[in-house]
Formats: structure tokens, C-alpha cells, sequence
């Protein structure tokens, strides 16, 4: 079980877009569609942005989306907005009844 | 109204014992996994322990296996973590955590605001 790899920040300027990567193994993210990512903004808790890849929760601005190639996961934000700034963190099955997180990325709006 | 409460941190002396449980309400319980997930403030998010809506199947991080031990009564519509053992390294926000499905998934989509454990001596 190891923890996923994000970068520790990421930025852009307001209707730039910005994508964040999530690297695994074949084992989490490579093995199946069970990707989500969460957005947590300072003292709040965890929403869901992205699941099974590039699925939007309803409500979820379609300028979020995710797609998946090998064992990385990428989550691109475009038309990025300042209420955009905050932590992302990717998930993944890893099989076994086993989640993992990835270590998360600091999103700065400039 | 869907919510997860959360109850049961406090501090704790390294190696002994802390029950956390979490009331579930505003939903079908007993039809979904859940979880907890913790989060050193400041820090990443963990997951620590998930189960299935039945608890037939159940899993731990390495971090916390052999010491912690999940649980639900659907019946109550609460979700339980025993923490034995506690380790510095524990202290954290301690989050319950909805599964979108009745197994085990890596999509939660209600929170609860969190339990703070802290482990000190």
C-alpha cells in the first residue's frame, strides 16, 4: 500500500487551465476505472470532483474533468476560477478492499 | 437531511485504547460501504479501514493493521472504528465516510465534520 504521487503545487491564471497528475502501479490505478479525485478548500471536508475516472458528480462544473492513461490519472481544471484554489487529491481501488489517496496538490489560482 | 456525525476523539496516552463512532442519518445505511479516512491537520488525507454494506468484506491500511478494528450496526445506522494500541503517529481529524456503492469503492460522497484524536503523553 503505498500513497499515490501528486505533484505538491500546481497554478495558473484565471481561464488558464491547469492539469494535475496522479502516478500508481498496476495494481491501483492502472488496474481498473476506480479513479476519484477531491477537492478540500482550508478547514472544509473532502468533495468529491471526479469518480470512476472522468465521471462528474452532479452539481460539478463540467471545467473539471479527468481522463486516465497507463498508471497515471489526470485531473484538468480549465477555465480556472479563483474559487478553484485549493487541495486536489486523487484515489484509487487498489484491489483487496484497499483505498488509497495520493499525497495531494496545492492548486494557487495567480 | 444526509449526514455523517462523528463522535467519541479526544486524547489519549500512547498505547492505550479510543472508540470512535458515527452516526449515520438522511440515508439507506445498511445499502452502503463505508469508511474512515484521516487527516493530520495541515496534512494529506489517509485512508484507514472500510467495510461493506453486510461487513463481509473488510480492509485496513497497513499503518493501522492488527491495532485498529472497524465495524457497523446497521440496525443503529452507526459505523465504529476501536483504536488499540495508539500510536503518536495517530493523532489526526478523523473523518466517517460514505461509499457510493454497497462494496468497497474509492468514491465517498458524504463527510462527516471529523473527531480529532490527539496521542500524547
Amino acid at each position: 500500500q503505498s500513497a499515490l504521487t501528486q505533484p505538491p503545487s500546481a497554478s495558473g491564471s484565471p481561464g488558464q487551465s491547469v492539469t494535475i497528475s496522479c502516478s500508481g502501479t498496476s495494481s491501483d490505478v492502472g488496474g481498473d476505472n476506480y479513479v476519484s479525485w477531491y477537492q478540500q478548500h482550508p478547514g472544509k471536508v473532502p468533495k468529491v470532483i471526479i469518480y470512476e475516472v472522468s465521471k462528474r458528480p452532479s452539481g460539478v462544473p463540467d471545467r473539471f474533468s479527468g481522463s486516465k492513461s497507463g498508471n497515471t490519472a489526470s485531473l484538468t481544471v480549465s477555465g480556472l476560477q479563483a474559487e478553484d484554489e485549493a487541495e486536489y487529491y486523487c484515489s484509487s481501488y487498489a484491489g483487496s478492499n484497499v483505498v488509497v489517496f495520493g499525497g495531494g496538490t496545492k492548486l494557487t489560482v495567480l | 437531511e444526509v449526514k455523517l456525525v462523528e463522535s467519541g476523539g479526544g486524547l489519549v496516552q500512547p498505547g492505550r485504547s479510543l472508540r470512535l463512532s458515527c452516526a449515520a442519518a438522511g440515508f439507506s445505511f445498511e445499502d452502503f460501504g463505508m469508511h474512515w479516512v484521516r487527516q493530520v491537520p495541515g496534512k494529506g488525507l489517509e485512508w484507514v479501514s472500510g467495510i461493506t454494506w453486510n461487513s463481509g468484506g473488510i480492509a485496513y491500511a497497513d499503518s493501522v493493521k492488527g491495532r485498529f478494528v472497524i465495524s457497523r450496526d446497521n440496525g443503529k445506522n452507526s459505523l465504529y472504528l476501536q483504536m488499540n494500541s495508539l500510536r503518536v503517529e495517530d493523532t489526526a481529524l478523523y473523518y466517517c465516510a460514505k461509499d457510493t456503492a454497497y462494496v468497497i469503492t474509492d468514491t465517498f460522497d458524504i463527510w462527516g465534520q471529523g473527531t480529532m484524536v490527539t496521542v500524547s503523553s
